[in-house]
């Protein structure tokens, strides 16, 4: 079992539309837990750290529930500059544990 | 802005060459890696560095080498010992010791092209 795995998608939702992304681990050991966001080509980049408490930024939700090894990403009013691919990333001690990515794509 | 730069963006290499990649930071962070991207899989490892003059192999070292002889700087070479070296190539960089639950930030990248 990989020790972070994510739906590859793609996903295909219409604009406005809620969408929700999961990512499970199995590195107990992860300190921490962020969800980047990759354009085609392009490097990753930080959309939001995720607490076990949630946290909210703008349209976008983030989970991590360490009983049951997931996190989760809550995307709220698709807009159309939203597609792109979400990669969830695992922090611990001694390395970074990177998912391969959900891709979403928001259609017009 | 601070940032981490990667140059160049594109590279086409022949067979049997060695070529370099360009890698700086003016973030102040300690510590840097160099991680290798191919589609469909996750990021993968190449080489970290904690400090200068200092530097660890990572899960797919053969047939890479860096070096970090100062803190802002850390290139890597893609020797033509790589078997399969076309690849994108992204430098990062986070604050204090590597790794230890800090958020990691990437450079654009470099696309690397053997022909």
């Amino acid at each position: 079992r990989k020790e972070v795995e994510q739906d590859p998608g793609p996903f295909n939702v219409p604009e406005g539309a809620t969408v929700a992304f999961n990512c499970t681990y199995s590195n107990s050991a992860s300190q921490s837990f962020f969800w980047y966001r990759q354009d085609c080509r392009k490097e990753p980049k930080l959309l939001m750290s995720v607490y076990s408490s949630g946290n909210e930024d703008g349209r976008f939700t983030a989970q991590l529930n360490r009983a049951s090894q997931y996190i989760s990403l809550l995307i709220r009013d698709s807009k159309l500059s939203d597609s792109a691919t979400y990669l969830c990333v695992g922090a611990g001690t001694y390395k970074y544990i990177f998912g391969t990515g959900t891709r979403l794509k928001v259609l017009a | 802005d601070g940032g981490i730069t990667q140059s160049p963006k594109y590279l086409f290499r022949k067979e049997g060459q060695n070529v370099t990649l360009s890698c700086e930071q003016n973030l102040n962070h300690d510590a840097m890696y160099w991680y290798r991207q191919d589609p469909g899989q996750g990021l993968r490892l190449i080489y970290y560095s904690q400090i200068v003059n200092d530097f660890q192999k990572g899960d797919i070292a053969e047939g890479y080498s860096v070096s970090r002889e100062k803190k802002e700087s850390f290139p890597l070479t893609v020797t033509s010992a790589q078997k399969n070296p076309t690849a994108f190539y992204l430098c990062a960089s986070s604050i204090g010791r590597p790794f230890s639950g800090n958020t990691i930030y990437f450079g654009e990248g470099s696309w690397l092209t053997v022909v």
